[in-house]
């Protein structure tokens, strides 16, 4: 079957511009995770949610970043007024658990701010 | 505050060669844990995880984890590495036995022909 899919793999964006990223999880999955992994580290949490239920965003980084998952499936993670320091691959990763005992990770999009 | 250290950033081994991957973890709670694997250009693979079942976990590809809770360890190894096994590797921890993982900073392992 499918697995997670992100949206778009790249993008390139300048300083200040707002940007959205999407994730579309695997069909029945209940919670969703995004995590930012800069160059050379492991995945660093943002946020996730149990069906449409924000659970946790004390990942996120400042109040540039926010997501939603308004119906419980896909889920846009938004930056607004991009900065430099903010590029860095995003990933998205889904389980069919509410606490996310095994995640299922997509390929990640690769932001960078110019 | 729970934390994930991999010890050597690059590994490097010969084909056939035994492989270990270091990972020590920082848990106030018997926490769950994971290896991951992360091939070019691909999302993340989960390869194991224990979940406070039996200590020796056994995952894909024929790698495999001990947790030792004396030495807050949970080191990864595989008997003779092959070409394809050349990736990155990530250790992480679920201190609450679910919801978020925490990463370690990941190690390059290299396979020398």
């Amino acid at each position: 079957g499918a697995g997670v899919s992100q949206s778009p793999r790249y993008k390139v964006t300048k300083r200040g511009q707002d940007v959205a990223l999407r994730c579309d999880p695997i069909s029945g999955h209940v919670s969703l995770y995004w995590y930012r992994q800069a160059l050379g580290q492991g995945p660093e949490f943002l946020t996730y949610f149990n069906y449409e239920a924000q659970q946790d965003k004390s990942g996120l980084p400042n109040d540039r970043f926010s997501a939603e998952r308004p119906e419980g499936s896909i889920s846009t993670l938004t930056i607004q007024r991009t900065e430099q320091r903010d590029s860095a691959m995003y990933r998205c990763a889904s389980s069919w658990e509410r606490f996310g005992e095994t995640q299922y990770f997509g390929p990640g999009t690769r932001l960078l701010v110019l | 505050a729970q934390s994930v250290t991999q010890l050597g950033s690059h590994v490097s081994v010969s084909e056939g060669a035994l492989v270990l991957l270091r990972c020590n973890y920082s848990s106030s709670v018997p926490p769950y844990l994971f290896w991951y694997v992360q091939y070019p250009n691909q999302g993340l693979q989960l390869l194991l995880k224990y979940t406070s079942a039996a200590t020796l976990v056994k995952g894909i590809n024929g790698f495999e984890a001990e947790f030792k809770k004396s030495e807050t360890s949970f080191h990864l190894t595989k008997p003779s590495a092959h070409m394809s096994d050349a990736a990155e590797y990530f250790c992480a921890v679920s201190p609450l036995r679910g919801g978020k993982l925490i990463f370690g900073q990941g190690t390059e392992l290299s396979v020398k022909p």
